[in-house]
């Protein structure tokens, strides 16, 4: 069964303070891996897309970087805006259908305090 | 404007309630599905729609229905809402052609009684 596991799944972290968050699956047919950004009360907002082992995507003071078992977001001298929940989704390819279907993470809480 | 809107952002109903939750986007994409968020349990697909002629079941359309009334527009129903209902709920779209990375609405939170 695919499964996608966040850890931790809360971090505080001092302003400045940079630190990673991981994401490990176990799927078969992977077509991409999605990191979104969650506030309370809203929509997840899209942060990047990663293909292939050894890609790495950056904004900001977010970088991620994909292996063949996990994915980790890394914060850089993060702020206090920067807190939020962050969700990792993996797409599956869907068998007899086009849907890349996306299986989510519980997600890590993190809080970034002045 | 936003990209995807849903209506209501909020609602409290009571068991047996007829629900129904929409969704609208302006981003032209022909794909748009239906989550449902729970604490603890991340999201979870409930439907999806590939265009107006083609709905499918999620891992938990048990309970629901959806209509796909035009590209842009696709409402879920809870025939008869029950509080294990109760819930954030997601509409998001992609475009196959565009890489197919889903986006999202702000959600609906939705308290059944």
């Amino acid at each position: 069964e695919d499964q996608v596991t966040q850890s931790p799944e809360a971090l505080r972290l001092q302003e400045g303070e940079s630190s990673s968050l991981n994401c490990s699956y176990t799927v078969s047919g992977l077509r991409g891996l999605f990191w979104y950004r969650q506030d309370p009360g809203k929509g997840p907002e899209f942060l990047f897309t990663l293909y292939s082992a050894g890609e790495e995507k950056e904004k900001e003071r977010l970088k991620a970087t994909l292996t063949k078992k996990e994915s980790f977001l890394h914060i850089t001298a993060p702020k206090p805006e920067d807190s939020a929940t962050y969700l990792c989704a993996v797409q599956v390819a869907d068998r007899g259908s086009t849907l890349g279907r996306l299986y989510f993470g519980r997600g890590t809480q993190l809080t970034v305090w002045p | 404007d936003a990209d995807v809107t849903q209506t209501p952002r909020n609602r409290i109903t009571k068991t047996g309630k007829r629900i129904m939750l929409e969704c609208s986007q302006t981003k032209g994409h022909d794909r748009m599905y239906w989550y449902r968020q729970d604490p603890g349990l991340g999201l979870r697909l409930i439907y999806y729609s590939f265009d107006v002629k083609d709905i499918n079941k999620g891992e938990i359309s048990d309970g629901y229905s959806v209509s796909r009334q035009a590209q842009a527009k696709f409402s879920l129903s809870l025939e008869s809402a029950i509080p294990n209902q109760t819930a954030l709920y997601f509409c998001a779209t992609s475009d196959l052609w565009g890489g197919d990375t889903q986006y999202f609405g702000p959600g609906t939170r939705l308290t059944v009684l």
